[in-house]
């Protein structure tokens, strides 16, 4: 199957930082998501996106399709960007069915 | 436009036991994708629902199975519960049209701890 490789794992940024994450994926995907996991557990959307760039407030993404990586921009990190954050990948996986395969996350941590 | 809800949110139960989760999609989403997450395994697709029918499964046993209504809601079943099923067990939602998914929206969880 597709692999999904996340970098870095654990990321430590004091607070106002920016940081870039990196998402290589091993094969041709139809669409890629970035979600940030907060401590609850709650995985929310940040960014659907097969390619190009796309911005929201602090957070941006561009995803390179050809090049098989995606990476995610937190800049002017607050406290409250803490949490697990994912890339997702989805690839169609027969019988009209697409799923998602995840990365093992990047574990971000915002010090005051 | 309510999000995607999961009932219960926190469940304990004893090996040998069998359970049962819900899900509720985001109205007009008709396709509910059921996700495993372990600190070990991280996050590993269990299966997808459209329109009654499941489209895919993962690579788990048979004691995981699943269902939809025809009002698009899933429920989840393990049975024969083991100590390794404690996990954090996700749906997600997404209109899930044309064989393509698309954007996929997650409910809160249910936090299953087996004793």
């Amino acid at each position: 199957g597709i692999q999904v490789e996340q970098s870095p794992p654990d990321l430590i940024l004091q607070e106002g930082a920016n940081s870039t994450l990196r998402c290589n994926f091993s094969d041709s995907v139809n669409n890629l998501q970035w979600f940030h996991q907060n401590p609850w557990g709650q995985l929310i959307n940040l960014f659907y996106i097969p390619s190009g760039t796309k911005q929201n407030g602090r957070l941006s993404a561009t995803t390179v399709a050809t090049e098989r990586y995606s990476l995610l921009y937190i800049s002017s990190s607050q406290t409250t960007d803490s949490g697990v954050y994912f890339c997702a990948v989805e690839r169609y996986s027969g019988a009209g069915s697409y799923q998602l395969t995840f990365g093992k996350g990047t574990k971000l941590s915002v010090i005051p | 436009k309510a999000g995607v809800t999961q009932t219960p949110r926190y469940l304990i139960k004893t090996r040998g036991q069998q359970v049962t989760l819900s899900c509720s999609p985001i109205s007009g989403h008709r396709s509910v994708s059921w996700y495993q997450q372990t600190p070990g395994q991280g996050l590993q697709f269990l299966f997808e629902y459209f329109s009654e029918t499941q489209r895919n499964k993962g690579n788990f046993p048979g004691r995981f199975s699943g269902r939809q209504f025809s009002n698009s809601r899933s429920e989840m079943n393990v049975s024969t519960l083991e100590l390794g099923d404690s996990a954090l067990y996700l749906c997600a939602s997404s209109l899930g049209s044309g064989g393509a998914s698309g954007e996929q929206f997650f409910g809160p969880g249910t936090r299953l701890t087996v004793l």
